[in-house]
């Protein structure tokens, strides 16, 4: 059974770096095609994509966000770590991380596991 | 940067055919996926590869792809279907991208 779970601060100021931290478990991101993925979600609006990480190290950004993103995987303890430095209010949103699609063993760029998203909120 | 278009809001009467559309230029050359999401709650995968539904999805919901546009269509639609729904897919070069959502509203 596959579960994510994001885990972080709820509140953090102007400028500040958030850290944001997917603890998973029903799968190894050192699995040939596995992926994981950080979507974000402000309050009534819609989902953007912001980053994916992969199996082999390979690193993909929003390129609208790729200068302040970084994204990490601990394959030892099963987490993966997204940064996103200088935030503002804008950045106020519900984070989710999720699963790379796996169907019949083949790995797709979908997300078929989600975590239950944390609402990190960005004010002084 | 790759675009997909929703139109913000669709409106049926239950037992009727929803049909929700998603236009971008790469979609005759990559898959597009259907993610429905219902309030306070995490998105759920309704339509994955244009046209296929994952275990557990109802018959109901189907997928289909012309061209640039690929629609998301909710047959017999019921109550519980209402919820925003959106449509997601990637670029050539691994750049994942959202559409901007379509509210489903069930008269």
């Amino acid at each position: 059974q596959i579960t994510l779970k994001e885990s972080g601060p709820t509140l953090v100021k102007p400028t500040q770096t958030l850290t944001l931290t997917c603890t998973f478990s029903g799968f190894s991101l050192s699995t040939s095609g596995v992926g994981v993925g950080w979507i974000r979600q402000p309050p009534r609006k819609a989902l953007e994509w912001l980053a994916l990480i992969y199996w082999n190290d390979d690193k993909r950004y929003s390129p609208s966000l790729k200068s302040r993103l970084t994204i990490t995987k601990d394959t030892s303890k099963n987490q993966v770590v997204l940064t996103m430095t200088n935030m503002d209010p804008v950045d106020t949103a519900t984070y989710y991380c999720a699963h790379r699609l796996n169907e019949s063993g083949f790995y797709y760029d979908a997300l078929d596991y989600w975590g239950q998203g944390t609402l990190v909120t960005v004010s002084s | 940067s790759y675009e997909l278009t929703q139109p913000p809001s669709v409106s049926v009467s239950p037992g009727q055919t929803a049909r929700i559309t998603c236009s971008g230029d790469a979609l005759p050359k990559q898959y597009a996926y259907w993610y429905q999401q219902k309030p306070g709650q995490a998105p759920v995968l309704v339509i994955c590869k244009d046209s296929e539904r994952p275990s557990g999805i109802p018959e109901r919901f189907s997928g289909s792809s012309s061209g640039t546009t690929v629609t998301l269509t909710i047959s017999g639609v019921q109550a519980e279907d209402e919820a925003d729904y959106y449509c997601q897919s990637a670029d050539s070069s691994g750049i994942w991208v959202f559409g901007g959502g379509t509210k489903l509203t069930v008269l």
